[in-house]
């Protein structure tokens, strides 16, 4: 089993839509959790932390469930500048392990 | 303004030559990181650095070399050890150690070897 799993997608989605993407990592003792969105051919840039009380941020919600091992981000009214790959990060032993990400698509 | 700052964005080398990466950042980071992303992998570490002239070897370190004299600056020298040197290579920096603080990243170089 990989340590940070994600789905590949790509996940095509008109734009106002609600979209949510999970992703799974298997040491339970991982500390902090990340998303960042990488955009073609850039650098991955922090979208956010996650936290266990779960957090916010406009149209992002971050969310985290420590019993079944997984982190979420939901999206709510998509835009087309929101199309990206978005990478889950999880620090375990004090070092990031990177999922391979979840392509969204936000079509007209 | 702050941040961090990679040269060149393209680079084209022969093989076996050796060729060095610059990455340099302002944010007063005790932290750097050098990695390389592949079509279809995720990002993997090759060597990071805690604080100035100390360093240790990531995931995938077989090939590469660094220095941190400076707290401002690690450059990554891609040597003709490294089989497969074509990549795009990020550089990243966090104020604490460990990788419990959020990493910034560089906007990288795609070398490619010829």
């Amino acid at each position: 089993r990989k340590e940070v799993e994600q789905d590949p997608g790509p996940f095509n989605v008109p734009e106002g839509a609600t979209v949510a993407f999970n992703c799974t990592y298997s040491n339970s003792a991982s500390q902090s959790f990340f998303w960042y969105r990488q955009d073609c051919r850039k650098e991955p840039k922090l979208l956010m932390s996650v936290y266990s009380s779960g957090n916010e941020d406009g149209r992002f919600t971050a969310q985290l469930n420590r019993a079944s091992q997984y982190i979420s981000l939901l999206i709510r009214d998509s835009k087309l500048s929101d199309s990206a790959t978005y990478l889950c990060v999880v620090n375990y032993n004090r070092k990031l392990i990177w999922g391979l990400g979840t392509s969204l698509a936000v079509n007209p | 303004d702050g941040g961090i700052t990679q040269s060149p964005k393209y680079l084209f080398r022969k093989e076996g030559q050796n060729v060095t990466l610059s990455c340099e950042q302002n944010l007063n980071h005790d932290a750097m990181y050098w990695y390389r992303q592949d079509p279809g992998q995720g990002l993997r570490l090759i060597y990071y650095s805690q604080i100035v002239n100390d360093f240790q070897k990531g995931d995938i370190a077989e090939g590469y070399s660094v220095s941190r004299e400076k707290k401002e600056s690690f450059p990554l020298t891609v040597t003709s050890a490294q089989k497969n040197p074509t990549a795009f290579y990020l550089c990243a920096s966090s104020m604490g150690q460990g990788g419990s603080n959020e990493q910034f990243f560089g906007p990288g170089t795609r070398l490619t070897v010829l």
